[in-house]
Parts: structure tokens; C-alpha cells; sequence
């Protein structure tokens, strides 16, 4: 089954806990990206791959590191967590020129 | 700068009643792609319809349709036949290809009630 995996789905943490959310896709997709949901603001991109060691900046960058070691992963980590990256994060893939990006079930992150 | 505006932040429908929901956008690509995506109260991401800017014939997938006018920069979606399980946040977005640059951007959602 066609799918984008992301772990953990619900996370509270602490202030300056490093943290990393994974996700994997079984595709062979090309691009993956990583978004925030936050009440009126919609999703927000991150960061995105275009491949394999190919990374670079979304909209809301700050206090986010990715990497793009294997096709397949394309973890999130929060080196040091503040209050407001408290959100819902979606891991998302597609290939470079296809349609419809496919989502992950979301991880919904919360720091104290 | 890529732009997606949905003005509409609620609305309601009575179930089987037809429903517009709008989305304009702004992107100085030549070639991009429209999506609408559909998120339940349960929180997943769902793929609805599709729409490529080079695409004379709107897109049409069952009860969605997605009334696409180039000039004027819009990308409606329309729901005939409303259900109670539409109850949900409507997301419009674009994907552009300019430059390499491979970016899929949102609205801000729209949260749309059916009622019976």
C-alpha cells in the first residue's frame, strides 16, 4: 500500500528537549516536504527535498533542521523545542512533476 | 511571490444543496498545478481534485468539481449534492515549476458545515 509513515503521531515535550519526528514514504518519490498546521494560518511549509541530499527552505524555517539521506526518510528534528512550534506537522511526498501530493497522518507536537 | 487566498473562513450548506467554495490565487509561473484537499475533524489530509494550468476542460472527480478560470485566477470548488460527512476544512493549494523551484503552497481553509 502506497504510503507516507510518520512517528511519533502525539508528542509532549519539554522547553529545549531535542526531538525528531520521522517520515518515510514507499513510493520512490523524489520530493518530500514538511508542513505546519496552525489554526487560521493553514499549512506551511518548512522545508522540502527535491532528492537525495537536496534540501532547502520553506516559508517558516526557523528552529527546524531536515535531512535527505535516503530517498525513502526524511526526518524532522527540533534541536531545541520552544512553546510555539506547539503544532500539527505533516510529513508529504510526490514525484517531481506529478499531481496530488500524498500526506501523512500527522504528528500533532506539543511543548511546554 | 505564490499566493493562495480563500476568503471564506466558515460556511454552511444544507445537505444535498450544492456549494461553492473559493479560492483565488496569485504566481507568476507559465506552468503550475491547483489542488484541493479536504481535512476532517479526524485530522488527515485528504486528496479531492486537481486541476493543471495548461488543463482546457475543468477537472471533475464525482461530486467534485473545480470551476477553473485562468484570468481571472480562480479555482473554486464545487460540491454538488452536499453530505453530512463533507463537514470538514477545505484547503486549496498550488504547486509551481518555475525555475526548478517545486513549492506547494495553501490557503488559509475554509471549514465548511452540512446540515441536515
Amino acid at each position: 500500500e502506497a504510503q507516507v509513515t510518520q512517528n511519533p503521531r502525539y508528542l509532549i515535550t519539554v522547553t529545549g528537549k531535542k526531538l525528531t519526528v520521522t517520515c518515510s514514504q514507499n513510493m520512490n518519490h523524489e520530493y518530500m516536504s514538511w508542513y505546519r498546521q496552525d489554526p487560521g494560518l493553514g499549512l506551511r511549509q518548512i522545508y522540502y527535498s527535491m532528492n537525495v541530499e537536496v534540501t532547502d527552505k520553506g516559508d517558516v524555517p526557523e528552529g527546524y533542521k531536515v535531512s535527505r539521506k535516503e530517498k525513502r526518510n526524511f526526518p524532522l528534528i527540533l534541536e531545541s523545542p520552544s512553546p510555539n512550534q506547539t503544532s500539527l506537522y505533516f510529513c508529504a511526498s510526490t514525484g517531481l512533476l506529478a499531481g496530488e501530493l500524498f500526506f501523512g497522518e500527522g504528528s500533532r507536537l506539543t511543548v511546554l | 511571490a505564490q499566493k493562495i487566498t480563500q476568503t471564506q473562513p466558515g460556511m454552511f450548506v444544507q445537505e444535498k444543496e450544492a456549494v461553492t467554495l473559493d479560492c483565488t490565487y496569485d504566481t507568476s509561473d507559465q506552468s503550475y498545478g491547483l489542488f484541493w484537499y479536504k481535512q476532517p475533524s479526524s485530522g488527515e489530509m485528504i486528496f479531492l481534485i486537481y486541476q493543471g494550468s495548461y488543463d482546457e476542460q475543468n477537472a471533475t472527480e464525482g461530486r467534485y468539481s473545480l470551476n477553473f478560470q485562468k484570468a481571472r485566477k480562480s479555482a473554486n470548488l464545487v460540491i454538488s449534492a452536499s453530505q453530512l460527512g463533507d463537514s470538514a476544512m477545505y484547503f486549496c493549494a498550488m504547486r509551481g515549476f518555475s525555475g526548478g523551484y517545486n513549492k506547494l503552497i495553501f490557503g488559509a481553509g475554509t471549514r465548511l458545515a452540512v446540515h441536515p
